[in-house]
């Protein structure tokens, strides 16, 4: 079976940086996203790693160690509009569907 | 180009009714995966559709649930005899054939309520 975990909720401050971490276990691993939802909005694409290390796009990284069964999402100079939930997903190898866990809904604050 | 289309974006039946829920995936796009998000939990794989083949159909239920990818027009989640526990957030998704599934492109979601 797969198992994902990540925070069900945080707040920071608006400029500030966040880290939310998701720990995984899954047989046979072929890739880690993270997604982004706004509540009742349709979920969007941030980040896709499948080799450990460090994905950065803008704001946005995303970390992955395989070993560890572990990735992060950093967030940089956070801004009001980052409100939203952020989703882990892993898929396995030989299959399409994505596993999600829960979310974590960020709060930014001013 | 536009995204993936859902319609309809709410619906509401009676206990008994058929639901049918509708997906245009992204221009170019011929994958397409079904999810189902009920409230407080995250989002769960149904089924993934190429056009006119099921591909994988193990998070669907045994019963009252298909889906159906033509090979002209969207894809369709039917649900028979709706009860209660059906209501909730149906996403779909969309990918290129050759990103392998890589990069799932999610619609704006149907939310069925049960009454």
């Amino acid at each position: 079976g797969q198992n994902i975990d990540q925070p069900t909720e945080m707040t920071a401050t608006e400029g500030a940086i966040v880290q939310i971490n998701c720990t995984y276990q899954t047989s046979g691993f072929n890739g880690l996203f993270w997604y982004q939802q706004h509540a009742g909005e349709a979920p969007t694409f941030l980040s896709y790693n499948v080799l450990d290390g460090l994905e950065e796009k803008g704001r946005f990284s995303s970390f992955l160690s395989r070993s560890k069964g572990y990735s992060y999402l950093l967030l940089k100079e956070l801004q009001m509009k980052d409100s939203a939930s952020y989703l882990c997903a892993v898929r396995t190898a030989g299959s399409y569907q994505l596993t999600f866990g829960k979310g974590t809904k960020l709060s930014v604050i001013p | 180009n536009a995204g993936v289309m859902q319609n309809p974006r709410h619906l509401v039946r009676r206990r008994g009714q058929e639901a049918r829920l509708r997906c245009s995936p992204m221009k170019g796009h011929s994958h397409v995966y079904w999810y189902r998000q009920l409230p407080e939990e995250g989002l769960k794989f149904m089924v993934y559709l190429q056009k006119e083949n099921i591909i994988d159909e193990s998070g669907m239920p045994k019963e009252r649930f298909s889906a159906e990818f033509p090979k002209e027009g969207p894809s369709i989640l039917r649900i028979q005899q709706v009860v209660r526990g059906d209501s909730a957030a149906y996403f779909c998704a969309s990918s290129p054939a050759d990103r392998g599934g890589r990069e799932q492109y999610f619609g704006p979601g149907t939310r069925l309520t049960v009454t």
